[in-house]
């Protein structure tokens, strides 16, 4: 089957950037999300890209997409102690495939 | 603004008890979805809902069923729980299928 991969971990120190890596395999997939679960709560919708865009800015948050090489990035800038969760990567084709999740931990 | 709305938060079962984990939206959308999340596996689509009345298997439905009797509620049961179905249950809702999907608190289910 088509799989969504991320790494399981990453730790930085408040005030520097966080890039979250995801790479997928589905060549046909439409949308490309990032979502994040915060402890003992669902997953909240937190950003997403159309297939035939590039890049995409939100404030702190900027999505790259390299299509051709199947790998999407989330970079969050200034991560505050806040940005602390798990973050998932999902394609959708048909249906929503979703990464195991990169828990994110920020450190003062 | 209620959202996706799931209960319980927490259950514990013993073996072969049976129990059905509730689900409602309050967002009119026609898609809703059940996840089960376990550690390094992200989460995995157990059943999917197109609208009312119709249900359709997702990655890992053995030992589950499901009940769509209306657009807000959509439910999950496990007829005879087992250990491996300890994990956490998402419900979920979207207007369409695959679109960006609005997630429930989570139950997280121990089966002993």
């Amino acid at each position: 089957g088509e799989d969504v991969e991320q790494s399981l971990f990453l730790s930085v120190r408040e005030g520097d950037s966080s890039v979250i890596n995801c790479t997928y395999t589905d060549s046909s997939s439409t949308y490309l999300y990032w979502y994040k679960q915060e402890p003992g709560a669902g997953l909240q919708l937190l950003t997403y890209i159309f297939s035939n865009m590039d890049m995409k800015q939100d404030q702190r948050l900027t999505v790259l997409l390299n299509k051709k090489d199947k790998h999407l990035s989330l970079r969050i800038a200034d991560t505050q102690t806040g940005d602390s969760a798990i973050y998932f990567c999902a394609e959708k084709d048909n249906d929503m495939r979703f990464g195991a999740g990169t828990r994110l931990t920020v450190k003062p | 603004n209620a959202g996706v709305t799931q209960t319980p938060k927490f259950q514990v079962l013993k073996t072969g008890q049976s129990m059905t984990l509730q689900c409602a939206q309050d967002m009119n959308h026609n898609s809703m979805y059940w996840y089960r999340q376990d550690p390094g596996m992200g989460l995995r689509l157990i059943y999917y809902s197109a609208s009312e009345g119709t249900t359709d298997k997702g990655e890992v439905p053995n030992g589950y069923n499901v009940s769509r009797l209306n657009k807000r509620e959509f439910s999950l049961r496990l007829e005879s729980a087992a250990p491996s179905q300890t994990s956490v249950y998402f419900c979920a809702s979207s207007e369409t299928r695959g679109a960006a999907a609005f997630f429930g608190q989570g139950t997280r289910l121990t089966v002993v």
